[in-house]
């Protein structure tokens, strides 16, 4: 089946960049995306790409598709503390009517002020 | 505030008792989720609800059974659980149709602990 994999634990200073790298195994997923679960709620859609593109940028924001290798990364530049949660990296393919969304274990981002 | 709202946030209960979560979405959305989220884990879906009929049940164990009586409500019906079916289990809706992203909006979660 598909899978999804990603570090359980970053550790930045605050101020820095922050990448958080994942890689897949399904080529045919049309959608990948980024979740952030602060804590104690839910999880929410951060960003996501098509998968017909390499590169993304959204204010302090970038995620870069390298579909060949099937490896996906966020970068989060001068990371704040606010920035402090546990980040899924997901990737999705149609199946049976719907949107079948599978998801990493989630990296948790410590950022040290 | 997502528009998914999950009841009750924390459940303790014996593996000899019978509970149910409940999910409620106000945002019109066509289908419904049930993930589990355990620590060091990936998060697994478990059930998918698309226009109130079951298209995924990603072999769950029978003590966990979902109903969904309409498009807006979701329940996740618990029996005879084990301890370590401990874990947060979190709903979600979306809109499905091919030209859409596929987001899915999460509730906050329901933090199950079986004793």
């Amino acid at each position: 089946g598909e899978d999804v994999e990603q570090s359980l634990f970053l550790s930045v200073r605050e101020g820095d960049s922050s990448v958080i790298n994942c890689t897949y195994t399904d080529s045919s997923s049309t959608y990948l995306y980024w979740y952030k679960q602060e804590p104690g709620a839910g999880l929410q859609l951060l960003t996501y790409i098509f998968s017909n593109m390499d590169m993304k940028q959204d204010q302090r924001l970038t995620v870069l598709l390298n579909k060949k290798d099937k490896h996906l990364s966020l970068r989060i530049a001068d990371t704040q503390t606010g920035d402090s949660a546990i980040y899924f990296c997901a990737e999705s393919s149609h199946s049976g009517g719907y949107q079948k969304v599978t998801f990493g274990t989630g990296t948790k981002l410590q950022v040290i002020p | 505030e997502t528009g998914v709202t999950q009841t009750p946030r924390h459940l303790v209960m014996g593996m000899t008792n019978k509970k149910s979560l409940k999910c409620e979405q106000h945002l019109g959305h066509n289908a419904m989720y049930w993930y589990k989220q355990s620590a060091k884990k990936p998060l697994e879906l478990m059930f998918v609800y698309n226009f109130k009929e079951q298209t995924e049940n990603n072999s769950v164990p029978s003590r966990f059974s979902p109903e969904c009586p309409n498009s807006s409500h979701l329940f996740l019906h618990l029996h005879t659980l084990q301890p370590e079916d401990s874990a947060l289990y979190l709903c979600a809706s979306s809109q499905v149709e091919r030209e859409r992203t596929g987001e899915l909006f999460f509730g906050e979660g329901s933090r199950l602990t079986v004793l």
